[in-house]
């Protein structure tokens, strides 16, 4: 595809379960980050990835939320025991160095994510 | 720390104007400005580097004022298309962003 496809678009879980949301980039885009986007919030920046760097994770709420990137691609941002306050839409977006340099980050749709 | 954006909430005519701003409390090295429409994937427009500098988008433009630290969006004879939520975003990587709460933007016919 064109774009940054994410999946699934839409998930309900229960309290207490794990989820894993999936993210892949636009093909040859070597930086990939997560974002949460919170009821009439903005975009809280949650990890970031690099080509083969170490990922930067500062934004990450709670030791509850991991990400990974595998072959420099698709990126799988895992979620243990959801927690209600964990309800939001996670947007991920990547650029390459090109749109690094005029700073556009292209985003996803999103996977909205519920927790009853 | 989150820029500030002001309004929250702005309705428009088509052709009207209105300008969104976007203020932090830290040093301003870039702003980024995003627009969302509902359901929608969030939609670069533009970003500005260097004080005083301004950009332009269709008839969107934007200045940023590095003394103040804050940018402001100018949205010029407003489209029916120009409706969505406007983000601004700072911080000292590129992707690495604080973004700001949003401006809901309604232009109606």
């Amino acid at each position: 595809g064109a774009g940054v496809s994410q999946s699934p678009s839409n998930k309900v879980t229960e309290k207490g379960k794990d989820v894993e949301l999936r993210c892949d980039p636009i093909s040859g885009h070597t930086a990939l980050y997560w974002y949460r986007q919170s009821l009439g919030q903005g975009l809280e920046f949650l990890i970031y990835f690099q080509g083969n760097s170490a990922p930067d994770k500062s934004g990450l709420p709670s030791d509850r939320f991991s990400a990974e990137r595998t072959g420099g691609s698709v990126s799988t941002l895992t979620i243990q025991r959801t927690q209600q306050e964990d309800s939001a839409v996670y947007l991920c977006a990547s650029s390459s160095w090109t749109s690094a340099n005029t700073g556009e980050l292209f985003f996803g749709e999103g996977s909205r994510l519920t927790v009853l | 720390q989150q820029p500030v954006q002001s309004p929250q909430a702005v309705i428009l005519r088509e052709g009207e104007d209105a300008v969104i701003n976007c203020s932090s409390s830290k040093a301003l090295y870039s702003v980024h400005w995003y627009r969302q429409k509902h359901g929608e994937a969030p939609v670069f427009l533009m970003i500005l580097l260097k004080g005083g500098e301004q950009k332009g988008h269709e008839k969107i433009s934007a200045s940023f004022n590095e003394k103040k630290q804050q940018s402001s969006l100018y949205l010029t004879a407003s489209q029916l298309s120009y409706s969505g939520t406007y983000f601004c975003g700072s911080g000292a990587g590129w992707g690495k962003l604080q973004f700001g709460a949003g401006t809901q933007v309604v232009v109606t016919p």
